[in-house]
Parts: C-alpha cells; structure tokens; sequence
C-alpha cells in the first residue's frame, strides 16, 4: 500500500512568514515528487517539481528533498494572503505515471 | 501553453440520464487522466489513457465509461449515476505515461446527482 501522508493543518501563518509544508512517502521506488496548489472550489495547480536529492528554489518557493528519510518539503517565503489554499503532495513511483496524492494541508496567511 | 480544457463547468443530471464530459489538450501530451475528487479530500485517479489506449481503470463501476477519441481528446460517459458519484470530475494530461512527468488538471467539472 503505497502512502502519502501530510499534516492536514490548518496552518497558519503571518503574512511574510516562511510557510513550512511537509509531506512523507511510503515507496522507496518513488522517482518524482510534485506539489500543487488548489484554491477553494478550484482544480489543482502545479507550483513545482523535483527529482533529486536537495533543494529546488522558483521565485518565493523552495522545494527540499530527502529521499534517505522520505520526505518532501516545500518552503513559502514571504507568504501572502493569496497563499491562502490547500497544497497537495503528489509522489509518482518507478512503474508508471500514477500519482498518489497526500490529503493535502490548508495553509491560512493572516494579513 | 499549459491549459486543459473540460466542458461543461458544472452538470446537472438525474439518475436516469445519460451525459458525457469533454476533456481537450493541445499541448501534444500522450497520457490523460479522469480523476474524480470529494470536498475536502485529494483527488482519486479513475483511468488513465497511454498513447490512446487505456492503461489503468482504478475498479471505477461501470455507469463510467471513458473514451478517448483521438490524442487530444478525452470523453467520460455517464449512465445510471448515483447521487454518491456527485463530485468534481478532473481531467489531467502529461507529456507521457512515464514515472517522470507532471500533470496538468483542467478546471473540472462540477457534477450533481440528483
């Protein structure tokens, strides 16, 4: 059984925070690792994705990798009110292009 | 250009009708995704088309039929829905079906079941 689990929050965090999201996976055999952002009532929006092992940064965001401790991060900086949504973990294991999602964390940034 | 497109937004139907969602890429991607997503919970994959065949049904029952007409099109057939199946309905396409690629959703269609 292949899981994907998140800190479901809320998370809240002042505007101009860092905002600090965590994501952990079951399979060893994973090879990518996504995040998506979905706002209320909408679909989900990829903001980034990762590979290998360390950091990935694009603009105000940070995606960290571990694979040794199967964990995925992804860092806000600067966080604005219209950070405000639900962030969705996906993993895609070695064997297809299946995506298992992580129930995803609502992260709140109070202006 | 990264856009999926679906129709209709939203859809209303009873449970004796018979109706089809529309899926359309043109970014040239060979894999395509029907997931179907409950408020406040991810979105769970239904079926996946590989360079037009299907690759994955997710025991999906059978009142949800997918088609895939030709590499940019993807259609879900609906027949004796359940008030249970009301959700967003979310089509995703990637560039193909390997462990390696990110996939883009389109806006969804919003379903009700009366």
């Amino acid at each position: 059984q292949k899981e994907v689990e998140q800190n479901s929050g809320p998370l809240s965090v002042p505007e101009g925070a860092i905002a600090s999201l965590n994501c952990t996976y079951s399979d060893r055999g994973s090879q990518s690792f996504f995040w998506y952002r979905q706002y209320s009532g909408k679909s989900p929006e990829l903001i980034m994705f990762i590979y290998s092992n360390g950091d990935k940064e694009d603009g105000r965001f940070t995606a960290q990798l571990n694979k040794a401790s199967q964990y995925v991060s992804l860092l806000i900086r600067d966080s604005q009110p219209s950070d405000s949504a639900t962030y969705l973990c996906a993993v895609n294991e070695n064997t297809g292009n299946q995506f298992y999602f992580g129930t995803g964390t609502s992260l709140t940034v109070i202006p | 250009d990264t856009e999926v497109t679906q129709t209709p937004k939203h859809l209303v139907m009873g449970m004796t009708n018979k109706k089809s969602l529309k899926c359309e890429q043109h970014m040239g991607h060979r894999a395509m995704y029907w997931y179907k997503q409950k408020a406040k919970k991810p979105p769970e994959l239904m079926f996946v088309y590989s360079y037009e065949k299907l690759s994955i049904n997710e025991s999906v029952p059978s009142r949800f039929s997918p088609e895939c007409p030709n590499s940019s099109l993807l259609n879900l057939h609906l027949h004796a829905l359940q008030p249970e199946d009301s959700a967003l309905y979310l089509c995703a396409s990637s560039q193909d079906a390997s462990s390696l690629y990110e996939q883009y959703f389109g806006p969804g269609t919003r379903l009700t079941v009366t």
